[in-house]
């Protein structure tokens, strides 16, 4: 089993809450992932960081923001949930590198109601 | 922009059989890797194979080879001796080579193993 971590596992909150996801390694990787992933869908890039005081956007566009001040934490925030934000949501890690491994944590599961 | 296309959501094998997962890409680039993941159910993702583009000799790990046909752009994966513990979806992703950002995802089979 990988070492990266996620929590909560499951989360269903209410329209207009703020939110928190958690994600942390402990391999000392630079570069770290945020992907959402839809239901039968494939996992679409929303956030990435290829260190400290690094954060760049992904391909999907996503009202979430992250953050890295530390280099084994990356948090995922929604300042205000809606429905529309329901999905799982999985974060990776991986070395430096275009042949390095990704390693994913075993995902939140949210649902806004 | 680069896409991955797995066409067949669904796979069913009996055990010990073959199987056969396809995925294309489409890319403008010439230097690039392409991935093969595994997510069992309620379980982390965990990589099963990977192939430089770079490299003609196709990348095998035990009972798990690839078919890289990079004319074709296309990445298959073959599972040999098919056993129950390989039941679960399987995309297909690649990366850009130069340092490029997260990965690009295929929408992933489902594969079945019947006992």
């Amino acid at each position: 089993e990988a070492d990266i971590y996620q929590t909560p596992r499951y989360l269903v909150i209410g329209t207009g809450k703020k939110i928190t996801l958690e994600c942390s390694q402990t391999m000392g990787h630079d570069k770290m992932y945020w992907y959402q992933q839809d239901p039968g869908m494939e996992l679409h890039l929303i956030h990435y960081s290829y260190g400290v005081n690094s954060t760049e956007k992904g391909d999907l566009s996503s009202e979430s923001t992250v953050s890295r001040i530390r280099t084994e934490h990356f948090p995922l925030t929604l300042e205000s949930a809606r429905p529309s934000h329901t999905s799982q949501y999985l974060c990776a890690s991986s070395e430096s590198g275009d042949r390095a491994e990704a390693f994913f944590g075993q995902g939140t599961r949210l649902t806004v109601v | 922009a680069q896409t991955v296309t797995q066409s067949q959501p669904e796979m069913s094998v009996q055990e010990a059989e073959t199987v056969t997962l396809s995925c294309t890409y489409d890319t403008s680039e010439s230097d690039y890797y392409l991935f093969w993941y595994k997510q069992p159910p309620s379980r982390q993702m965990i990589l099963v194979i990977r192939q430089e583009a770079y490299k003609q000799q196709n990348a095998t790990e035990n009972r798990f080879s690839v078919n890289f046909q990079k004319a074709a752009k296309s990445f298959s994966l073959k599972i040999s001796d098919s056993q129950l513990g390989d039941a679960a979806m399987y995309f297909c992703a690649y990366r850009g080579g130069g340092g490029a950002d997260g990965l690009t995802f295929g929408k992933g089979t489902h594969l079945i193993i019947q006992p």
